[in-house]
């Protein structure tokens, strides 16, 4: 059984921080999602990536399939960064998540 | 505007009351998902729909039933829930062979 954990749970940074959101999961994969989710509820969908590294403005994502680990990167953090980045990682047809991280950033 | 629209976003339910959640995409996806989100806990899998056949129950209770008429709808019957049940349900979609999906907004239900 495939399990997702994240760290930290939560995270308080001021604006300008370089922030990073880690992702550990238990089992071979074929793609890892970072989603993030604003105090709506709707999530939207950063990056899926397999191998390597992406960019994407501010954001980064990177994964090490050997280490079975991923890491979400925000350069120069803003306030409205502020929401909960879920890692999930798709295997066998299936998404699994992590619990979240709350990054709240202070102005 | 996801691409996924769920309606409504809030619903409010006493313990006897009959209600559905409605989800629906217009973008080619033929898989669509049931998820709930409760406090502090991650995303759990309801329910599965592939070409409209449902293709997985993870073990849901029978007072919740769906219902997927078309590839483009998602519907999410609730009768008699109980308070345990209040939670964000999300709606997602994809195509089999993509590893992306999209998220709908959700529909935040309190059970009272």
């Amino acid at each position: 059984k495939n399990e997702v954990e994240q760290s930290p749970q939560n995270l308080t940074a001021q604006e300008g921080e370089f922030i990073t959101i880690n992702c550990s999961y238990s089992v071979g994969i074929s793609a890892l999602h970072w989603l993030q989710q604003h105090p709506g509820g709707g999530i939207v969908s950063l990056f899926m990536l397999s191998s390597g590294k992406k960019k994407h403005g501010r954001l980064i994502a990177t994964i090490n399939i050997q280490e079975k680990h991923s890491s979400l990167h925000i350069t120069a953090s803003h306030p409205r960064d502020s929401a909960v980045y879920i890692c999930a990682s798709f295997g066998n047809e299936k998404l699994t998540f992590g619990t979240g991280t709350r990054l709240t950033i202070i102005p | 505007e996801t691409g996924v629209t769920q309606t409504p976003r809030h619903l409010v339910m006493g313990m006897t009351n009959k209600k559905s959640l409605k989800c629906e995409q217009h973008l080619g996806h033929n898989a669509m998902y049931w998820y709930k989100q409760s406090a502090k806990k991650p995303l759990e899998l309801m329910f599965v729909y592939n070409f409209k056949e449902q293709t997985e129950n993870n073990s849901v209770p029978s007072r919740f039933s769906p219902e997927c008429p078309n590839s483009s709808h998602l519907f999410l019957h609730l009768h008699t829930l109980q308070p345990e049940d209040s939670a964000l349900y999300l709606c997602a979609s994809r195509t089999d062979g993509n590893y992306g999906y999209t998220f709908g907004s959700g529909t935040r239900l309190t059970v009272v």
